[in-house]
């Protein structure tokens, strides 16, 4: 069982928007501002989307957004487009210099 | 442009010891007070964090393996290198090198290997 959980599977047509939710505990989401989110293709790495709760790094669009309201976090995906489908992580640091991820979401793009 | 590759056995025996080696280039593992780290992706689940080091030797590892890991670096050869001992078939997993990203702590990973997979398996 992950640290951090996840709905197994989330989906929306092309343009609209969708967002993923992130549920784990004061001890770790709710107690730091260091949720990031994971976007992982079939057979490939995963990659940073976002980092301190709602920071983009550099490339990654603006359609991409996140935010955090005690111990849940969202990823928000604007304006869906095909190559948004794919697996989505969460992670959160946590008590005592640890690092949980989530059990992922499988974005659908119908 | 920073690249990690990571290198190791694709097949381990039970009991015995996991070895992994992450060769960095692009840049210095010493410079900018980077941490490095290893996040392990059993097939088709989630990740997993296995543990991070600071270049200086500060380590901090996932609980549930703090037993039997250890991370460290190799600054002459910009390496930095995984053990993971008694492995289990719980150990089989892609095994992925990683950086994290420079202004959150070291708890965002914006770097990352290709992954290398490691099978557990007599």
């Amino acid at each position: 069982q992950s640290a951090l959980t996840q709905p197994p599977s989330a989906s929306g047509s092309p343009g609209q928007s969708v967002t993923i939710s992130c549920t784990g505990t004061n001890s770790d989401i709710g107690g730091y501002n260091y949720v990031s989110w994971y976007q992982q293709h079939p057979g490939k790495a995963p990659k940073l989307m976002i980092h301190g709760v709602n920071k983009r790094p550099s490339g990654v669009p603006d359609r991409f957004s996140g935010s955090k309201s005690g111990n849940t976090a969202s990823l928000t995906v604007s304006g869906l487009q095909a190559d948004d489908e794919a697996d989505y992580y969460c992670s959160s640091y946590a008590d005592n210099n640890v690092v949980v991820f989530g059990g992922g979401t499988s974005l659908t793009v119908l | 442009q920073l690249q990690l590759q990571e290198s190791g056995p694709g097949l381990v025996k039970p009991s015995e010891t996991l070895s992994l080696t992450c060769t960095v280039s692009g840049g210095s593992i010493s410079s900018s007070s980077y941490y490095w780290g290893w996040i392990r992706q059993p097939p088709g689940k989630e990740l997993e964090w296995v543990g991070t080091i600071y270049y200086g030797g500060t380590t901090y590892y996932n609980p549930s393996l703090k037993r039997r890991v250890t991370i460290s670096v190799d600054t002459s050869k910009n390496q930095i290198s995984l053990k993971l001992t008694s492995v289990t078939a719980a150990d089989t997993a892609m095994y992925y090198c990683v950086r994290p990203q420079s202004t959150s702590g070291w708890v965002s990973f914006e770097y990352w290997g290709q992954g290398t997979a490691v099978s557990v398996s007599s």
